[in-house]
Order: C-alpha cells, then sequence, then structure tokens
C-alpha cells in the first residue's frame, strides 16, 4: 500500500513569506509526527498528533511554527515569516497508533530553503 | 550532552569488513530503532527492538537496557550500505523519538 506522502518535497522561499507543508500519513494510523533535520544532523522532534488533536508540541521552536490535523489524517505544517535558520529537511511519520510500541514510518521529507 | 551518542561519527569501511555502530542513550526507553538514510532520500527503519538481540539478513541489532546501549553490526559490507545509520530512542508518553546525529559510513569496494 501507499506509504507517507509528503508534498511539496523542495520549497524554496523568500525571508519573511509564509510556507505549508503537507503530510499525508498511511491510511489508517492515528499517530502523526513532524521532526527536523538540518544538515549533518539528526532529527529533532517538532510536534505529535494522535488524531486530529496535538498531543506534545514541546518541540515547535517558536510561534511562527504551527500545526494541524483537523479530520485525523493529512497534517500541515505552517511556518510564519520565515528565517533563513528556517532551512531543513523537514520529516513526516505515521504509526498506528502512539500507545504501544508500532514502528513509525518515514515519509521523503520536504527540503525548505529561506533565501 | 545529548541524550543520545553515537559513534563512530564517520566511518569508512572496505567491502567484506565487519563494522559495528554504538549508540548510547541517558533516557529511559521503550524502545529503540535503527534507521537507515540514504543522501537526498528518506528514512528506512532497519530494527526496533526492546531487549536482546535482532538479525536481518547481513544486519544485526543488539541492545543492552542496563548498560544504556546499542549496537547495529554488518557482515560481509557492500558499497550498496554506503548511507548515514541513525540511532533513535522512543521514549514518554507519546512515544516521540529522539534522535542521534547519525554514523555516516562509506563502504570502499
Amino acid at each position: 500500500g501507499a506509504g507517507v506522502s509528503q508534498t511539496p518535497s523542495n520549497k524554496v522561499t523568500e525571508k519573511g513569506k509564509y510556507v505549508e507543508l503537507r503530510c499525508d500519513p498511511i491510511s489508517g494510523h492515528t499517530a502523526l509526527y513532524w521532526y527536523r533535520q538540518s544538515l549533518g544532523q539528526g532529527p529533532e522532534f517538532l510536534i505529535y498528533f494522535q488524531g486530529t488533536g496535538a498531543a506534545d508540541d514541546s518541540g515547535l521552536p517558536n510561534d511562527r511554527f504551527f500545526a494541524v490535523r483537523p479530520e485525523g489524517s493529512v497534517s500541515t505544517l505552517k511556518i510564519q515569516r520565515t528565517e533563513r535558520g528556517d532551512s531543513a529537511v523537514y520529516l513526516c511519520a505515521s504509526s498506528l497508533t502512539s500507545g504501544g510500541i508500532y514502528e513509525q514510518y518515514f515519509g521523503p521529507g520536504t527540503r525548505l530553503t529561506v533565501t | 550532552k545529548n541524550e543520545v551518542e553515537q559513534s563512530p561519527q564517520n566511518l569508512t569501511a572496505q567491502e567484506g569488513e565487519f563494522i559495528t555502530i554504538n549508540c548510547s542513550y541517558s533516557v529511559g526507553i521503550s524502545a529503540l530503532h535503527w534507521l537507515q538514510q540514504h543522501p537526498g532520500g528518506g528514512i528506512v527503519s532497519l530494527f526496533m527492538l526492546s531487549s536482546g538481540k535482532k538479525k536481518h539478513g547481513r544486519l544485526i541489532a543488539t541492545i543492552n537496557i542496563q548498560e544504556k546501549h546499542s549496537s547495529l553490526h554488518i557482515t560481509a559490507s557492500h558499497p550498496r550500505d554506503s548511507a548515514v545509520y541513525i540511532c533513535a530512542v522512543r521514549g514518554g508518553a507519546t512515544n516521540k523519538l529522539i534522535f542521534g546525529t547519525g554514523t555516516l559510513l562509506a563502504v570502499q569496494p
């Protein structure tokens, strides 16, 4: 079946602009995670959804970052007033649920470049 | 100090060599993952383990919960094994992953 998909695969934007990154999880997966990976680093946790609600947003770096998952499937990560430091690969992962030990399946990522 | 430390950061091996990548962590966990990431590619899960040892093909992963340490071994390495190998631990109520910085492996023919 289809895996986790993310769009766009690449996004170049100017400093100060607003961007939206989309994640389509595996069908039936209720848990959805956003991570950010800077060049040469391991991914860092941003936010986690169980169903429609953000159960843990402790990794969001500041209030310019926001994410939604209104119907419990597709999620959108929104970044306002982008800064050059936001340039990174944004990864999405989904799992069957957060309870218990379930595998997380990763999307291919969106490479964001802020110029 | 990072909660998840990997060593080495970079590793170059000759084809056929036995490879070991180490991971140490300082937090309580419910599971540990070994992941593979090719340049420009997505992340693929190799193993998820909470105790003991798992084997898949030429790959072996072990974990020692008491010592908070895990190793990933690759037997009979091949150039196609060249990638970044990332250790990640899962903990807390949300099961979010905490990642190491990765080990860049290059296997030369």
